[in-house]
């Protein structure tokens, strides 16, 4: 059980050139939702989906692009990258209902997290 | 809209003390809280969650927190530090149990020898 798995783990980009993270996790999650991660920022909402065909906009979702095509994988683009987002990402998914346990095994209403991709946008 | 304020980003303590760290909450509904630990290089671990069950919660750890309505706190504490726990702290935040977390700002915990 793999859990979420992102990747590439590392990455560095020139300014305006485009890229696609990706997440998977094998936790059959309804759930999943792309973080940043800048200092003393803690971590902030870029995009989530609810379920598969679905997304929606978190709280910093300028300059990224999200597609859930399949329920288990969820793509964060970057079309034309910036220095301003240099930045961790992380990955996460949660399952549905609010208590209990999923068929997976993973407890309800808490979000399992990926180990993270680290951007640099020269 | 929901936020969480983290006090003190730093937080140093000899090993084998207390330690506090501190979260303040504000919910216009009853929230969901949890607390994050973020290892050096690696992503978030649930250490623990209030879903309006009991107000003292047992993580994982050593760790537990307690959630105080009168003071909108869910500070984090561990009787006796261990030089294991160091790491970043995360206090966060949600509506609902599987909805979008809003996080804190995060504490650094350094444990002294």
């Amino acid at each position: 059980n793999a859990g979420v798995t992102q990747t590439p783990k590392f990455r560095v980009l020139k300014t305006g050139q485009s890229m696609t993270l990706l997440c998977a996790q094998d936790m059959n999650h309804e759930y999943m939702y792309w973080y940043r991660q800048d200092p003393g920022m803690g971590l902030r909402l870029i995009h989530y989906s609810v379920g598969e065909g679905t997304t929606a906009k978190g709280e910093v979702p300028d300059g990224y692009n999200v597609s859930r095509l399949k329920k288990q994988n969820f793509l964060l683009g970057l079309e034309s990258a910036a220095p301003s987002q240099t930045s961790v990402y992380f990955c996460a998914s949660s399952g549905l209902g609010l208590a209990g346990v999923e068929p997976s095994g993973t407890a309800k209403n808490i979000q399992y997290f990926g180990a993270g991709t680290r951007l640099s946008v020269l | 809209a929901q936020s969480v304020t983290q006090l003190g980003s730093h937080v140093s303590v000899s090993e084998g003390a207390l330690v506090l760290l501190r979260c303040n909450y504000s919910s216009s509904v009853p929230p969901y809280l949890f607390w994050y630990v973020q290892y050096p290089n690696q992503g978030l671990q649930l250490l623990l969650k209030y879903t309006s069950a009991a107000t003292l919660v047992k993580g994982i750890n050593g760790f537990e927190a307690e959630f105080k309505k009168s003071e909108t706190s869910f500070h984090l504490t561990k009787p006796s530090a261990h030089m294991s726990d160091a790491a970043e702290y995360f206090c966060a935040v949600s509506k609902f149990g599987n909805e979008k977390l809003t996080f804190g700002t995060g504490t650094r915990l350094t444990i002294i020898p």
